[in-house]
């Protein structure tokens, strides 16, 4: 059973707009979560993290939402921009151990 | 040359030959891993070395052997394999095997077992 979901496989968003990508977990004992991106013929690279005692980190254009009770987290990209066009992996781990990785989506962002 | 290399880029084999994948890392990173991405499905996490010792293994069948000589190379031995074997095998190191959030990744090994 996937303990880190990403229910949506793909995603088209107009350039300009806001994407969010969406992710769900199982775990309750999971506190520190990840969002990583992935161009095609390249690896994951790490985008943003958020601590299980935070509700909200911002970096740039990127913005990752925690909601704990609802077991949700959520990547808000703005305004999205062609060159984001990837594959977005959540991840999340406890106490620093392995990472739980989810099927990861795919955005579009169309011009 | 920095950050974490992996060859080589694409492989195609077949299932009785013997095969390696090589991963390098430039980062003075302590900890690497092998993981599989088969399409539609999370990464999986395959083996982990920490100072050059195995510390877990995922239940990864025996046709897959790691192998971590020092703390910048791993390497991951293929043999009889099975095309439901073939995906993506990405490389990774992070800091330290507890730091594990913030993992490094290789560009990835693209498989086919034919």
């Amino acid at each position: 059973d996937q303990q880190v979901k990403q229910n949506s496989p793909s995603l088209s968003v107009q350039e300009g707009r806001i994407s969010i990508l969406n992710c769900d977990y199982t775990n309750s004992m999971f506190d520190y979560f990840l969002w990583y991106k992935k161009y095609p013929a390249e690896g994951p690279t790490f985008l943003i993290s958020i601590s299980s005692i935070k509700d909200k980190n911002e970096d740039g254009r990127f913005t990752v939402f925690l909601n704990k009770s609802a077991k949700h987290l959520s990547l808000h990209i703005v305004p999205s921009q062609p060159g984001d066009s990837a594959v977005y992996f959540c991840a999340a781990s406890v106490a620093g151990n392995m990472l739980t990785f989810g099927g990861g989506t795919r955005l579009m962002v169309k011009p | 040359e920095t950050g974490v290399t992996q060859t080589p880029r694409h492989l195609v084999m077949g299932m009785t030959n013997k095969k390696s994948l090589k991963c390098e890392q430039h980062l003075g990173h302590n900890a690497m891993y092998w993981y599989k991405q088969s399409a539609k499905k999370p990464l999986e996490l395959m083996f982990v070395y920490s100072l050059e010792e195995r510390v877990e293994n995922n239940s990864v069948p025996s046709r897959f052997s790691p192998e971590c000589p020092n703390s910048s190379h791993l390497f991951l031995h293929l043999h009889t394999l099975q095309p439901e074997d073939s995906a993506l095998y990405l490389c990774a190191s992070s800091q330290d095997r507890r730091l594990s959030e913030k993992l490094f990744f290789g560009s990835g090994t693209q498989l086919s077992v034919l």
